[in-house]
């Protein structure tokens, strides 16, 4: 069965770097694109950009290009979102999804970004 | 950016009561519509794709209707675990959007 699992929680402190892993089974990891969303505390949902596993190319939203990298490791069937120069507002819960009608997500990890 | 407009924003519904959601979007996004179910502290729940495609192993009383910009998510006889928030997203043209989400609530 298809299944994503993410990183777990991290503090970090203002302008300071996350770096969230993802690692998934069950399908073939090069065959789908992963996208990584965000949701702040009592919010609603905002998407960040995706990555092609198999080729390692990228698209990042406008409002995070230039602070976010997504990378990949196909060995280990896993991608990993950075977003660098933390504010308070980058405090949220970080999923990725598989495809583009995110079909399959991770548990989410918890990014808190404080003094 | 394309906005999703969703609406209502809540909702108050009965075991049993069929409901339905709507969702606009600024522009036409042809059929590329998703939903999904959050539930409080989990991972939202793809319910349904390409507007009107049901996800495998979703209840068959979920329903997804509409093409273009006006779309509407069903649900027939409520059961007690579908109360929670739903979003609709479009995935027509980048970035990808959300609607802001419609908490369904017991009445």
């Amino acid at each position: 069965q298809v299944q994503v699992v993410q990183s777990g929680a991290e503090v970090k402190k203002p302008g300071a770097s996350v770096k969230v892993s993802c690692k998934a089974s069950g399908y073939t990891f090069t065959g789908y694109y992963m996208h990584w969303v965000r949701q702040a505390p009592g919010q609603g949902l905002e998407w960040m950009g995706w990555i092609n596993p198999n080729s390692g190319g990228t698209n990042y939203a406008q409002k995070f290009q230039g602070r976010v990298t997504m990378t990949r490791d196909t060995s280990i069937s896993t991608a990993y979102m950075e977003l660098n120069s933390l504010t308070s507002d980058d405090t949220a819960v970080y999923y990725c999804a598989r495809s583009s009608s995110l079909d399959y997500w991770g548990q989410g990890t918890l990014v808190t970004v404080s003094s | 950016d394309i906005q999703m407009t969703q609406s209502p924003s809540s909702l108050s519904a009965s075991v049993g009561d069929r409901v339905t959601i709507t969702c606009r979007a600024s522009q036409a996004i042809n059929h590329y519509l998703a939903w999904f179910q959050q539930k409080p502290g989990k991972a939202p729940k793809s319910l349904i794709y390409d507007a009107s495609n049901l996800q495998s192993g979703v209840p068959s009383n979920f329903s997804g209707s509409g093409s273009g910009t006006d779309f509407t998510l069903s649900i027939s006889s409520l059961q007690p675990e579908d109360f929670a928030t739903y979003y609709c997203q479009q995935y027509n043209s980048y970035p990808y959007t959300f609607g802001q989400g419609t908490k369904l609530e017991i009445k």
